[in-house]
């Protein structure tokens, strides 16, 4: 059973807009870490960030930001002023090697 | 860049026909991984390895088989290809303090 839920499939933005992608998790360990990844149309993964659940703080990386939240499993990520370079399937998943289906994000100019 | 290569990267095969596809590295990570990527199902967990010769069955490990006899080559086998088995594989390895996943380019594999 998947243990990562990426409900939105697809999300179509114009540029400068922001996007949030969810991600839900299942777990029962106290102590776990997630990811996320994104997959551009020339198909490889990139790794965006890992967190950790100790780590109470969200995380900013230029236009990316992610908003974890322990109380509603979920970990979900945006792009704040998005650019057709951010066009792409994003994945989110967890410490056992459990992928979301991934949100394919399109950023139209 | 982890310095991950797959091989080959495209591959058209026929229904019945044997294939291996190779994940190499080249900074003696201990643990590798295989995933298959599907429209819908994200990446799924086939095989992985914690050591040379040490594997273990993933999530969707039906039809398929590995070998690790060198710390750097992690081989992908399909006895026996079926239609069910075209999709893009991906070769994965742990890496850093984080034991952050990193992937390889990926093999697009097409069995007719």
């Amino acid at each position: 059973a998947q243990k990562v839920t990426q409900a939105q499939t697809e999300i179509s933005v114009v540029e400068k807009e922001d996007v949030t992608l969810d991600c839900v998790y299942e777990t029962r360990d106290t102590t776990y870490y997630l990811f996320w990844y994104k997959q551009p149309p020339s198909g490889e993964l990139v790794f965006l960030i890992r967190r950790n659940s100790f780590d109470e703080q969200n995380e900013i990386s230029g236009r990316y930001s992610w908003n974890f939240q322990k109380s509603t499993s979920s970990f979900n990520f945006t792009i704040t002023a998005s650019q057709v370079v951010d066009s792409a399937v994003y994945f989110c998943a967890d410490y056992k090697l459990s992928f979301g289906a991934g949100t394919t994000v399109t950023v139209r100019a | 860049d982890a310095g991950i290569t797959q091989s080959p990267r495209h591959k058209v095969t026929e229904t019945g026909t044997p294939v291996t596809l190779r994940c190499h590295q080249t900074e003696n990570h201990r643990y590798m991984y295989w995933y298959r990527q599907d429209p819908g199902h994200g990446l799924r967990l086939i095989h992985y390895s914690y050591g040379v010769k040490d594997t273990d069955k993933g999530e969707v490990s039906d039809g398929y088989s590995v070998s690790r006899s060198k710390t750097e080559d992690f081989l992908l086998t399909l006895e026996s290809a079926t239609s069910s088995q075209t999709s893009v594989y991906f070769c994965a390895i742990r890496a850093g303090t984080q034991e952050t996943q990193y992937f390889g380019p990926g093999t697009r594999l097409l069995v007719l």
